[in-house]
């Protein structure tokens, strides 16, 4: 089965600064997604960004950007020019197949980031 | 973008009793979907998978006799919590996807389940 691992619970940054929230994941497969979606207080889940596992090239939407790396297992997310908006729960999560044989998703724990104005 | 709506956002239901939280593709229709709890500061733990006429695939530790799946339809899934419980309140998430690879989900709303 697969793990995803956010070590960090909580992070802080300035308004307009960057921040890079980290996360690891474990697998045997070798075709699978990862996903980063953010949860603000009204607790609907939002798709930040999206990469895929064959891709090399990291994916980048607007102010955010991953740094994907495959062999260690390792796909960062960083946040420039953050806005107050931006302040929300982050999920790291991995789309693969589960020991039910089913494809989904596996969420890692959540980083809390505040930006401070 | 695609839309999930979840239905009740929020119920209150007595000890014993049992609830139904619908979920409903809009604009699309969902090869799959999936139920998921969330307790307060914590992570999504995924519930069980669906498909339109077949039964759910439940996660290890989920009661499927408590929580049943019913996906009557491409774009309708719903979870029964029968005989509800103080402990099964909780956050409820539903998400939706197309195609086999389920690269892309679409969330709804939620629905915060409180048993008085």
């Amino acid at each position: 089965a697969q793990t995803v691992t956010q070590s960090q619970p909580e992070m802080s940054v300035q308004e307009a600064e960057t921040v890079t929230l980290s996360c690891t994941y474990d697998t045997s497969e070798s075709d699978y997604y990862l996903f980063w979606y953010k949860q603000p207080p009204s607790r609907q889940m939002i798709l930040v960004i999206r990469q895929e596992a064959y891709k090399q090239q990291n994916a980048t939407e607007n102010r955010f950007s991953v740094n994907f790396q495959k062999a260690a297992k390792s796909f960062s997310l960083k946040i420039s020019d953050s806005q107050l908006g931006d302040a929300a729960m982050y999920f790291c999560a991995y789309n693969g197949y589960r020991d039910t044989g089913r494809r989904a998703l596996t969420f890692g724990s959540g980083t809390r980031l505040q930006v401070q104005p | 973008g695609a839309v999930v709506s979840q239905h009740p956002s929020r119920v209150i239901c007595k000890s014993g009793t049992s609830v139904k939280i619908e979920c409903r593709s809009l604009d699309f229709q969902a090869t799959t979907m999936f139920w998921y709890r969330q307790f307060p500061k914590q992570s999504l733990m995924l519930m069980a998978t669906s498909n339109e006429g077949s039964k759910a695939t439940y996660e290890q530790g989920v009661e499927k006799d408590k929580f049943l799946i019913n996906h009557a339809s491409l774009t309708l899934s719903t979870l029964t919590v029968t005989s509800a419980h103080p402990e099964d309140s909780s956050f409820y998430i539903c998400s939706a996807t197309v195609g086999s690879m389920n690269t892309e989900a679409f969330f709804g709303q939620g629905t915060r389940l409180t048993v008085v």
